[in-house]
């Protein structure tokens, strides 16, 4: 298995530009998550997925973020226009459920000048 | 509310010696469960042990195990003959049944370990 795979690994764009992270999770994993890692904040969901429906999107910031999941292998964190403040690694997880181990991908390192 | 606390931001240990991250959590739903991830300087998350709330027996994977004393709300990860590469930042996380944060893993603030030679 392949594992969690995001694209693109590292991602520098201009303030107020749109920036797309994608993921692909392992296959037959139902859950789909996205997290945000600062210094500051530490991890955080943004949002997630269930049989590709959103179940959760109380930690996404604000209107500049969307995710969307159209089917069961991949899903895409927009954000709208960017800010500096968004600079952050965003990985994204899939898991088989609760309790099962959260495979993460490796994670897209963003930064907004 | 549903939170992990890890009151270690970081330690060291001495190669081949054991050593042991602290994790308490908070949770008022009677099923959940509890995870360690590291993470190298590489930034990636590796998923290393769970214990689920019901479990009778601490989890054991290799060198890694779980002391859970669910009285206490304590999850604290053991690692035994420590190595290099054991060095990183070690996460504590939550994931419960019910509440509003079901279906998600909560994070702790991490600890940061270091293996010295």
């Amino acid at each position: 298995d392949a594992g969690v795979i995001q694209s693109p690994r590292h991602e520098v764009t201009e303030m107020g530009q749109e920036v797309t992270l994608r993921c692909k999770p392992i296959s037959g994993h139902d859950y789909l998550f996205w997290y945000r890692q600062t210094m500051m904040r530490g991890l955080e969901l943004l949002i997630y997925f269930n049989n590709n429906v959103p179940i959760d999107d109380s930690g996404m910031p604000e209107d500049r973020f969307s995710a969307k999941m159209p089917n069961a292998s991949f899903s895409t964190l927009k954000i709208q226009p960017s800010e500096p403040r968004d600079s952050a690694v965003y990985f994204c997880a899939s898991s088989k459920g609760q309790f099962y181990g959260y495979t993460f991908g490796s994670g897209t390192r963003l930064t907004v000048v | 509310a549903q939170k992990i606390t890890q009151t270690q931001p970081g330690m060291f240990v001495q190669e081949k010696e054991a050593v042991t991250l602290d994790c308490t959590y908070d949770t008022s739903d009677p099923s959940y469960g509890l995870f360690w991830y590291k993470q190298p300087s590489s930034g990636e998350m590796i998923f290393l042990i769970y214990q689920g709330s019901y479990d009778q027996q601490n989890a054991t994977e290799g060198r890694y195990s779980l002391n859970f004393q669910k009285a206490r709300k304590s999850a604290n990860l053991v690692i035994s003959a420590s190595q290099l590469g054991d060095s990183a930042m070690y996460f504590c996380a939550m994931s419960t049944r019910y509440g509003g944060s079901q279906g998600n893993l909560i994070f702790g603030k991490g600890t940061k370990l270091s293996v010295k030679p």
